[in-house]
C-alpha cells in the first residue's frame, strides 16, 4: 500500500530555533502534500496545501513566513517551522495524496520547544 | 466554509457491545466522508469511507451510514474489542477522495473488558 514517510519522529530544541520536517511519498507521486497540527486531545487541523512545484495555500490563521512549506518534487515536502516558540510546540503531521488517491498520513512529528 | 461535529467525545462500551459514533456538516457540496482512527501518538488510519452517492457502506464489523439530505454520517462497529479502543475522527470533504479535509473534533472510544 501506499507510504508515507516523516521524519524527524521527535524533535527537541532551543526557542529560536527554525525546524525542519520532511514528507517523503515512498511509493507514488504525491501531487498534492497536506500539512496538519494536533495539539494534545484535539483535532488534526490543516495549516496549508500543497501542489507539487507550485505555492502553498495556507489556511486562515497560519502564518506563511513562519511555516514555510516547500513541495519541490513529486515525492518530496517540507515544512520549516522559523524561530520556534514554545506555543509551536505540537504534534505535526503530513498526508500525500496521488491522482485519484485517498490522503495517506505520515507517522507524525512530535516538536517540544523549551 | 465547512463545518463538522462529532459527538458524544467520549464514549465507553463493553467488550462485544456495539459502538456509534455520528457526524454532521454543514457544506451540502461535499461528496467524500471518511473515517479515521488514531491512536496515541501515531499516524491517523483510514478506516472506512463513503461517498455522497452511497448511503451505507461496511467493512466487517464497521459500517458508515450516511443521510445527504440532514447532512449527518456515522460509524457503526459491532462485537467490539479492546483493540478498538483509540480516538476517531470523521472528516468531509470535496471531490473523489477529498481535497482538503475538516476533521471533527474525535471521539475517544474505550472498549472495557
Amino acid at each position: 500500500g501506499a507510504v508515507v514517510s516523516q521524519h524527524p519522529s521527535w524533535v527537541i530544541c532551543k526557542s529560536g530555533t527554525s525546524v525542519k520536517i520532511e514528507c517523503r511519498s515512498l511509493d507514488f507521486q504525491a501531487t498534492t502534500m497536506f500539512w496538519y497540527r494536533q495539539f494534545p486531545k484535539q483535532s488534526l487541523m490543516l495549516m496549508a496545501t500543497s501542489n507539487e512545484g507550485s505555492k502553498a495555500t495556507y489556511e486562515q490563521g497560519v502564518e506563511k513566513d513562519k511555516f514555510l512549506i516547500n513541495h519541490a518534487s513529486l515525492t518530496l515536502s517540507t515544512l520549516t517551522v522559523t524561530s520556534a516558540h514554545p506555543e509551536d510546540s505540537s504534534f505535526y503531521i503530513c498526508s500525500a495524496r496521488g491522482a485519484g488517491q485517498p490522503q495517506h498520513f505520515g507517522d507524525g512529528t512530535r516538536l517540544s520547544i523549551l | 466554509g465547512e463545518n463538522v461535529e462529532q459527538h458524544p467525545s467520549t464514549l465507553s462500551v463493553q467488550e462485544g457491545d456495539s459502538a456509534v459514533i455520528k457526524c454532521t456538516y454543514s457544506d451540502s457540496a461535499s461528496n467524500y466522508f471518511p473515517w479515521y482512527k488514531q491512536e496515541l501518538g501515531k499516524r491517523p488510519q483510514l478506516i472506512i469511507d463513503i461517498r455522497s452517492n452511497v448511503g451505507e457502506k461496511k467493512d466487517q464489523r464497521i459500517a458508515v451510514t450516511l443521510n445527504k439530505t440532514a447532512k449527518h454520517f456515522s460509524l457503526h462497529i459491532t462485537e467490539t474489542q479492546p483493540e478498538d479502543s483509540a480516538v476517531y475522527f470523521c472528516a468531509a470533504s470535496i471531490g473523489n477522495y477529498g481535497q482538503n479535509f475538516v476533521f471533527g473534533p474525535g471521539t475517544r472510544l474505550s472498549v472495557l473488558p
